[in-house]
């Protein structure tokens, strides 16, 4: 069966760390996301992308970059994690715009 | 600023009714519409979605548009234990068709 995979799912890295995040989708959709989820504020949109070489920004993306160089994954970094960014990362792919996400599940990243 | 809203609850019900969540939405434009349910710890996971106003039912849930009133609801019937959790409401709009999700309605359906 297709899947969306994440990893590592627990993360404890240390304040001014760089981090990455994976995700590996055998969907073979074209859109991938990147969420992060905190009490309060519901799931928020980081980066997101609509195709190998396409990238781009969410309502929360500073601090974070990604990069698309094939189909299957999109890989989220933290270029300097801070403790503000201490929350449970969400990556989900869709087939199309108007298609359900699919979600990982889910990387519990704390920053010390 | 695309918003959602949803009541976080928590909403309580017993056995064997219904449970009705609701959502609003912002953008006037948007397309689409899901609801997820999300157990403690888990990740969400869909449980309907709608794109044209009226009802859509699916075994015990039912999900309902109006468009003009920028409102979308979940109706559960014959609510059991195992539907406790968090229900996320997303809509889709834009052109980009990005998905803006509501901070979600604890629901606890008590035995």
């Amino acid at each position: 069966d297709a899947e969306i995979t994440q990893s590592p799912r627990h993360k404890i890295t240390e304040t001014g760390r760089q981090v990455t995040l994976a995700c590996h989708q055998t969907w073979n959709h074209n859109n991938m996301f990147w969420y992060r989820q905190d009490l309060g504020h519901g799931l928020r949109l980081i980066h997101y992308s609509y195709g190998v070489q396409d990238t781009n920004k969410g309502e929360v993306s500073d601090g974070y970059s990604v990069s698309r160089s094939n189909t299957e994954d999109l890989p989220l970094t933290l270029e300097s994690a801070a403790s503000s960014q201490t929350s449970v990362y969400f990556c989900a792919s869709r087939q199309g715009v108007d298609s359900p996400l699919h979600f990982g599940n889910g990387t519990r990243l704390t920053v010390t | 600023q695309k918003e959602v809203e949803q009541n976080s609850g928590p909403l309580s019900v017993p056995e064997g009714a219904i449970a009705s969540l609701n959502c609003t939405y912002s953008d006037r434009g948007s397309q689409s519409f899901f609801w997820y349910r999300q157990y403690s710890g888990k990740s969400p996971e869909l449980i309907m979605f709608i794109y044209s106003n009226g009802d859509k039912e699916d075994g015990r849930f039912t999900a309902q548009l109006n468009k003009a009133s920028q409102y979308v609801s979940l109706l559960i019937r014959d609510s059991q234990p195992s539907d406790s959790a968090t229900y996320l409401c997303a809509v889709s709009g834009g052109s980009a068709r990005q998905l803006t999700f509501g901070s979600g309605t604890q629901l606890t359906v008590l035995p």
